[in-house]
């Protein structure tokens, strides 16, 4: 069975202060490691697809990062505005071009000013 | 303006009432997928469609059911079978054809009274 864990569950930071948000996975045949931003009450805003190992992508001050076994979001200097849930999400071939996604229950980022 | 919409943005049920959520999207994307999202949980699947007129169950599907008779739109029906229906709601499609993922509509929140 696919299972993905993210950590830690909440987090709380000040303005400025780095930090990282860990995904593990657990999925036969991994095609995309998929890491989302969601704010209160709106669905889920992409933010990075990672296809392999040593594989990074970064957007302003986030950056992913993929190992064989977990994902790593990494937060430089946040800002309020970073405040959000974090989901990350593995996916797997269902046929044709399309993936089956199994999502983690997401963290809670906080970043006070 | 390309994109997915999902309405009602809320909804309230009464107890032994089917109610249905709509999703209509404008991307030309041939896959539509429903997700649950319950505080503290993951995104989990209710029901997929890779085609018009075929829809396959996902994880939990039990007490909904869908149709996908245009290709634009995907509705989803809460019916009185399901017991715990109160959730928000996400519909997604890929991102496309390039672009592995999905992209969420804005979701519907979903109240029992």
């Amino acid at each position: 069975e696919d299972q993905v864990t993210q950590s830690p569950e909440a987090l709380r930071l000040q303005e400025g202060e780095s930090s990282s948000l860990n995904c593990s996975y657990t999925v036969s045949g991994l095609r995309g490691l998929f890491w989302y931003r969601q704010d209160p009450g709106k669905g889920p805003e992409f933010l990075f697809t990672l296809y392999s190992a040593g594989e990074e992508k970064e957007k302003e001050r986030l950056k992913a990062t993929l190992t064989k076994k977990e994902s790593f979001l990494h937060i430089t200097a946040p800002k309020p505005e970073d405040s959000a849930t974090y989901l990350c999400a593995a996916g797997r071939d269902s046929g044709g071009s399309n993936y089956k996604l199994t999502f983690g229950k997401g963290t809670l980022l906080t970043v006070n000013p | 303006d390309g994109g997915i919409t999902q309405s009602p943005k809320y909804l309230f049920r009464k107890e032994g009432q089917n109610v249905t959520l709509s999703c209509e999207q404008n991307l030309n994307h041939d896959a539509m997928y429903w997700y649950r999202q319950d505080p503290g949980q993951g995104l989990r699947l209710i029901y997929y469609s890779q085609i018009v007129n075929d829809f396959q169950k996902g994880d939990i599907a039990e007490g909904y059911s869908v149709s996908r008779e245009k290709k634009e739109s995907f509705p989803l029906t809460v019916t009185s079978a399901q017991k715990n229906p109160t959730a928000f709601y996400l519909c997604a499609t890929p991102r496309g054809p390039s672009s592995p993922g999905y992209t969420f509509g804005s979701g519907t929140r979903l109240t029992v009274v």
